[in-house]
């Protein structure tokens, strides 16, 4: 069974940082693109990042770049997110999410993780 | 204001045929695929519809997917209570070198 368990949010000041952590189990987590995904309270889904199956390949939402970076351990079998410079709006519930390909057209999210929250507030 | 335009809103009773539109560019749509996802409240969004019209595994074959220049549309037959949901669009855009959005639509079974 597929399992994605996000870690690492929580309430930051702006300007701050976090660390976002998904473990995940149930599959060859080395053979998958991987991305997180977030939803500000009362929106709607937007895409944050996602990284090829190697690592070789990361993209962001023009919302993050610079400030956040994603990468992946194979090894520990966990995707991360570092967060940098937090601003209020991004305030939001982070999913993680595995994607259909290892690299290409990323955005076929397949399996999501429950999400961890992380509040952006003075 | 997303990249993916879709309806707010959207309903119909039980049995009928809803569809839900999602227009794009040909950065986007015009040229990659298109990905539908369902958010139920309370729950994680679940992929519905892969590259267009594929269902993934455990779909119903009552939720098609279609896709035509720079236009997609989810199409619900059979219409049920327990198809009020969120419905989001989705598709890589060449031009951002990003996964875009649409800003989804609430489907209201009345």
């Amino acid at each position: 069974e597929v399992q994605l368990l996000e870690s690492g949010g929580g309430l930051v000041q702006p300007g701050g940082s976090l660390r976002l952590s998904c473990a995940a189990s149930g599959f060859t987590f080395s053979s998958y693109a991987m991305g997180w995904v977030r939803q500000a309270p009362g929106q709607g889904l937007e895409w944050v990042s996602v990284i090829s199956r190697s690592g070789g390949n990361t993209y962001y939402a023009d919302s993050v770049k610079g400030r956040f970076t994603i990468s992946r351990d194979s090894s520990k079998n966990t995707l991360y997110l570092q967060m940098n410079s937090l601003r209020v709006e991004d305030t939001a519930l982070y999913y993680c999410a595995k994607d259909l390909v290892a690299s290409g057209y990323y955005g076929a999210f397949d399996y999501w993780g429950q999400g961890t929250l992380v509040t952006v507030s003075s | 204001q997303s990249v993916l335009t879709q309806p707010p809103s959207a309903s119909g009773t039980p049995g009928q045929r809803v569809t839900i539109s999602c227009s794009g560019s040909s950065s986007n749509i015009g040229t990659t695929f298109v990905y539908w996802y369902q958010h139920l409240p309370g729950t994680v969004p679940k992929l519905l519809i892969n590259r267009n019209d594929q269902r993934p595994s455990g779909v119903p074959d009552r939720f098609s997917g279609s896709k035509s220049g720079t236009s997609a549309s989810l199409a619900i037959s059979g219409l049920r209570s327990e198809d009020e949901a969120d419905y989001y669009c989705a598709a890589w855009d060449d031009s951002l070198s990003g996964v875009v959005f649409g800003g989804g639509t609430r489907l209201t079974v009345l």
